[in-house]
């Protein structure tokens, strides 16, 4: 059983468009995550949720809309695609916030998204 | 400047060998300390977490935080090639934001 998953695992689009991923988990966690990882491997955050209320908002391009309709879900809209946009997406959750005691993060598979 | 500083490698050592990760941080406002593991194409795993200064161990990797020099180590003893994966130290806050050093990759040769 997967504990995370994203669809897709692969987007290949143009600029301009826009693209939704979608992320799930079926851990029973109250938090979820987005994430971004640039092809220097840098994994950066982008957007956290708790008990579907948005916590994290970095500083990212408001094309980029998260949705939580309910806690086991987390979805990333982005509009208006742009060639910096290409990187990996990962999603991921976690039982309470990090400064928890039973706080572990597990990640999902990610997302590799193209935009040419 | 970087909230967290990790050397991106690559590091190489032989089979059996220790080896040895750190990070420095900037910010003394985080408070939680992490280290996780990812293997190419692949989410990455958390390995250790701590909250404290001073040394945890689990099994062939010990993870140290020093505090007061904001300087955070992985080491894993008896290396085995399926340990080769890129190491990413983490700083976290009570939100839960984490700040991500740039990733150590390892490589262990048989």
């Amino acid at each position: 059983d997967t504990a995370v998953s994203q669809t897709p695992k692969y987007l290949v689009t143009q600029m301009g468009n826009d693209k939704s991923i979608k992320c799930e988990q079926n851990l029973g966690h109250d938090t979820m995550y987005w994430y971004k990882q640039d092809s220097k491997k840098f994994l950066k955050i982008m957007f956290s949720y708790n008990n579907k209320e948005l916590i994290i908002n970095e500083t990212v391009p408001n094309r980029f809309s998260p949705k939580s309709p309910d806690k086991a879900h987390l979805n990333l809209h982005i509009n208006s695609l742009e060639l910096g946009d290409s990187a990996v997406y990962f999603c991921a959750s976690s039982q309470g916030m990090v400064a928890s005691p039973t706080y572990e993060q597990y990640f999902g598979p990610g997302t590799r998204l193209t935009v040419t | 400047q970087k909230e967290v500083e990790q050397d991106p490698g690559p590091l190489s050592v032989p089979e059996g060998a220790i080896v040895s990760l750190n990070c420095t941080y900037s910010n003394s406002a985080f408070q939680y300390f992490m280290w996780y593991r990812q293997y190419s194409r692949k989410g990455p795993e958390l390995l250790m977490y701590t909250y404290s200064s001073g040394n945890k161990e689990d099994g062939r990797f010990t993870a140290q935080v020093d505090k007061s020099s904001k300087y955070i180590s992985l080491f894993i003893r008896d290396s085995q090639p399926s340990d080769s994966a890129t190491y990413l130290c983490a700083i976290g806050d009570s939100w839960g934001k984490l700040q991500f050093g740039a990733g150590t990759q390892v490589v262990v040769t048989p």
